[in-house]
């Protein structure tokens, strides 16, 4: 089975553009949730979606958006990019849309912006 | 606003000896806590979780306590092995949403 997929791998960009992250889930698997991890830091809840709704959202301004599809694939978007916004985003899906369910994160997309 | 603190930084120690890392939450609705291991440049992987109605949890060599009265838990790992070096994030989630929040990560060396 494969675990939890994030496209790109890895991302350059400047300031003031925007930004499309990819997350497909663990096969059955109807929650994803979004999170930035900042070097050297823990990662920081964005972002949670299921069943194509948004069931919880972290304290990043409106410029961070995300969307899930009928095949509970998601996408992040980041618009009008700063330095700041400058790490790894991690993707985790889940099967059940309560806490408690456990996570399984992807690998992430490291996103630089220059 | 939750917030979980973690310490130590930093942990080194010898093979085989036993490494604690303590994390206290803030939100006192938390009821569910997992342990994830990152390796460098890789995913975090869950190696342990605790529920509130649990006090302690183990699984080989690692285990799980938690306290509710006092909004703390530890990890503790016994007989430690290089391969177990890596940062090591605790975490708490409440009811509802799957929203988690971390703490600021251990790094732990386990020398030879």
């Amino acid at each position: 089975d494969a675990g939890v997929t994030q496209s790109p791998t890895h991302l350059i960009k400047t300031r003031g553009q925007h930004v499309t992250l990819r997350c497909s889930p663990i096969s059955g698997h109807k929650s994803v949730s979004w999170y930035q991890q900042v070097l050297g830091q823990g990662p920081q809840f964005i972002f949670q979606y299921y069943e194509k709704e948004e069931r919880g959202r972290g304290n990043f301004p409106d410029r961070f958006s995300a969307r899930q599809f009928p095949n509970y694939s998601s996408e992040l978007n980041v618009n009008a990019l700063l330095l700041g916004d400058s790490a790894l985003y991690l993707c985790a899906s889940s099967f059940g849309k309560a806490s408690g369910n456990e996570q399984f994160f992807g690998p992430g997309t490291r996103l630089t912006v220059l | 606003g939750e917030n979980v603190e973690q310490h130590p930084s930093t942990l080194s120690v010898q093979e085989g000896d036993s490494a604690v890392i303590k994390c206290t939450y803030s939100d006192s609705a938390s009821n569910y806590f997992p342990w994830y291991k990152q390796e460098l440049g890789k995913r975090p992987q869950l190696i342990i979780d605790i529920r509130s109605n649990v006090g302690e949890k183990k699984d080989q060599r690692i285990a799980v306590t938690l306290n509710k009265t006092a909004k703390h838990f530890s990890l503790h790992i016994t007989e430690t092995q290089p391969e177990d070096s890596a940062v090591y994030f605790c975490a708490a989630s409440s009811r509802g949403f799957q929203k988690l929040v971390f703490g600021t990560g251990t790094r732990l060396l386990v020398s030879p």
